[in-house]
């Protein structure tokens, strides 16, 4: 069965470095997601990027956030300059079609020191 | 905007008795609802959905959920529980319609099954 895949599994670094999230989509996939779950809170929506581009995106995903879809095949997530605060667990997500179903990644777990 | 109350953030239940986990929604259009559970150091996987038609919609593994307009509320049932339903279930909602997928979570339910 085709699942969506993340890496790294882990990822500590230190404040104010770049960090790059990947994720392999469910190939013929269109729509794709990212969220996170800081831990012991909700899980929190991020961003939708659908056609290359940004389709929707939250409060928190600010400047320092980007989404690209490099190769047509990786989707990543990129923080700038990390902060503290962007320790969490970071999950993709993609869909097929309209409301179908979102596909969830096992998630990248950032530990920012 | 939309949001996701699900009461009780620890549930406890014997093997073999119903389960029951809550889940009521706000939203302004009609929504789009789901279920999801995350097993311990796995991604988060679609148990149901609700999107139009028949209220009570079934679900993987003998879930099932009935969305309930009056009462905004799409709770998550299981007749009998079994050892293996332990996991965090969170319920979900979306926009209707085109655009605007973005899902709006619950903090969840952590379901414990007792033998």
């Amino acid at each position: 069965e085709p699942e969506v895949t993340q890496t790294p599994s882990h990822q500590v670094t230190q404040m104010g470095q770049e960090v790059i999230l990947r994720c392999v989509p469910i190939s013929n996939h269109l729509y794709f997601y990212w969220y996170r779950q800081i831990l012991g809170q909700k899980v929190e929506f991020l961003v939708s990027f659908y056609n290359n581009e940004i389709s929707e995106k939250s409060e928190i995903f600010d400047d320092q956030f980007s989404v690209e879809r490099p190769d047509g095949s990786n989707f990543t997530l990129k923080i700038r300059s990390t902060k503290l605060e962007d320790s969490a667990m970071y999950f993709c997500a993609t869909e097929k079609d309209s409301h179908n179903e979102q596909f969830f990644g096992p998630g990248t777990r950032l530990t920012v020191l | 905007a939309q949001s996701v109350t699900q009461l009780g953030s620890h549930v406890s239940v014997s093997e073999g008795a119903l389960v029951l986990l809550r889940c009521n929604y706000s939203s302004s259009v009609p929504p789009y609802l789901f279920w999801y559970v995350q097993y311990p150091n796995q991604g988060l996987q679609l148990l149901l959905k609700y999107t139009t038609g028949a209220t009570l919609v079934k679900g993987i593994n003998g879930f099932e959920a009935e969305f309930k307009k009056s009462e905004t509320s799409f709770h998550l049932t299981k007749p009998s529980a079994h050892m293996s339903d332990a996991a965090e279930y969170f319920c979900a909602v979306s926009r209707s319609g085109t655009g605007r997928r973005a899902l709006t979570f619950g903090s969840g339910t952590r379901l414990q099954v007792q033998p």
